[in-house]
């Protein structure tokens, strides 16, 4: 109930390409949705994150499209470029961003030049 | 710019020392502080939730008398791991929430603990 399940694993896409990673989740409590991204060695970097009231939300090149009905919620990478190689972890909690996270099992991600 | 910094990036101690990690919230007061821990090419598993003035809650399966969590202030939390043991080498990562816009949950940029 408490898990999120997040795939691929792994993805490899070319430059300019659109990466897509997607997340499941059973537990309906869970009202907060954010992505992270983390290259080696560093903490991970809050991306975007998405509250159930809405179903698509974009900063840049990155888009969240969630799925109340399917409980599952996606990263777009739009453009994809080769610094956007890193891991990206999606994550839910239940209480909003000031509550403790669950996270994905994340999935690495290469961009090919 | 970061919001939340950690000290130090990196150790390495010998079996059976402890070892404190600080997590400072720069610019803002932070009541509650998350620690989490990072295997090679692994998730983030919660470890504890730090909360100031009271006890840390900690998660299932965290030893408290091992890693010893202490919020002193509004801005400082610090995770002591106590007669360290190669196994307790990870990578040690906290967040805050930050209110900006609509607040979010921020991460600190990791201590890397290595023992030897």
């Amino acid at each position: 109930q408490q898990q999120v399940k997040q795939s691929p694993q792994s993805l490899i896409v070319q430059k300019g390409g659109i990466s897509i990673i997607n997340c499941a989740y059973e537990n309906t409590a869970f009202d907060y949705f954010p992505w992270y991204q983390q290259f080696p060695g560093k903490g991970p970097a809050l991306l975007i994150a998405i509250r159930p009231d809405v179903s698509e939300k974009k900063e840049g090149r990155f888009t969240i499209s969630f799925n109340k009905s399917a409980k599952q919620f996606s990263l777009h990478i739009m453009d994809s470029q080769p610094g956007d190689s890193a891991t990206y972890f999606c994550a839910a909690s239940i209480g909003g961003a000031t509550n403790k996270l669950i996270f994905g099992t994340g999935t690495l991600l290469a961009v090919q030049p | 710019g970061a919001v939340v910094s950690q000290h130090p990036s990196w150790v390495i101690c010998k079996s059976g020392t402890s070892v404190k990690i600080e997590c400072r919230s720069l610019d803002f007061q932070a009541t509650t502080m998350f620690w989490y821990r990072q295997f090679p090419k692994q998730s983030l598993m919660l470890m504890a939730t730090s909360n100031e003035g009271s006890k840390a809650t900690y998660e299932q399966g965290v030893e408290k008398d091992k890693f010893l969590i202490n919020h002193a202030s509004l801005t400082l939390s610090t995770l002591t791991v106590t007669s360290a043991h190669p196994e307790d080498s990870s990578f040690y990562i906290c967040s805050v929430y930050f209110l900006a816009g609509v607040g979010e949950q921020y991460f600190g940029p990791g201590t890397r603990l290595t023992v030897t």
